[in-house]
């Protein structure tokens, strides 16, 4: 079976550039969660979405970034403007809202923004 | 909200040689508690998970036990092998709020041959 596919894999980009990082979800899972980690802060949770619906964007930093999950299979994770500070792996998980908690992650989105 | 310690944050064993590492959750509410394995490059893989209604689960040199009136739970590896090396995450998973997983820092094991 696919996994969690992300793309791209590395990006650098300059700072004030808009970046965006796409998912998609494991074929028939319904909650799709958006994750950064960094050396200082770990693992943290941005967004996850039910059924393609937002449920809890309290983890989102600030106004610069936003997702969308326009289908069941498809999600961006967009920052604009970028900067420095948003370097990081970003990483795209998916699970199946019956199975409650096991979550998958895909391969993250290496993200450097100079 | 939950928070989750885990300890330590590095760990060198030799090869063959068994690996423990620990965790504490601070929400009595919290009843699943899986374990993520991280190589380099890669994403957190699930390795093995325990839901409170049980005290200990096994699978081949993983284990994991939880013990819910201390609210604590640890990864045990027997016999590890140089592949074992990576970063190990703890979580602990807060029903009925916002279905998130809460991680914990992270161990970094190293297996030495």
């Amino acid at each position: 079976d696919a996994g969690v596919i992300q793309s791209p894999r590395h990006e650098v980009t300059e700072m004030g550039q808009e970046v965006t990082l796409r998912c998609k979800p494991i074929s028939g899972h319904n909650s799709l969660f958006w994750y950064r980690q960094t050396m200082m802060r770990g693992l943290e949770l941005l967004i996850y979405f039910n059924n393609n619906v937002p449920i809890d964007d309290s983890g989102m930093p600030e106004d610069r970034f936003s997702a969308k999950m326009p289908n069941a299979s498809f999600s961006t994770l967009k920052i604009q403007p970028s900067e420095p500070r948003d370097s990081a792996v970003y990483f795209c998980a998916s699970s199946y809202s019956r199975s409650v908690d096991t979550i998958y992650f895909g391969e993250g989105s290496w993200l450097t923004v100079v | 909200g939950e928070n989750v310690e885990q300890h330590p944050s590095t760990l060198s064993v030799q090869e063959g040689d068994s690996a423990v590492i620990k965790c504490t959750y601070s929400d009595s509410a919290s009843n699943y508690f899986p374990w993520y394995k991280q190589e380099l490059g890669k994403g957190p893989q699930l390795i093995i998970d325990i839901r409170s209604n049980v005290g200990e689960k096994k699978d081949q040199r993983i284990a994991v036990t939880l013990n819910k009136t201390a609210k604590h739970f640890s990864l045990h590896i027997t016999e590890t092998q140089p592949e074992d090396s990576a970063v190990y995450f703890c979580a602990a998973f807060f029903s009925p709020k916002a279905r998130q997983l809460t991680f914990g820092s992270g161990t970094q094991l190293t297996v030495l041959p």
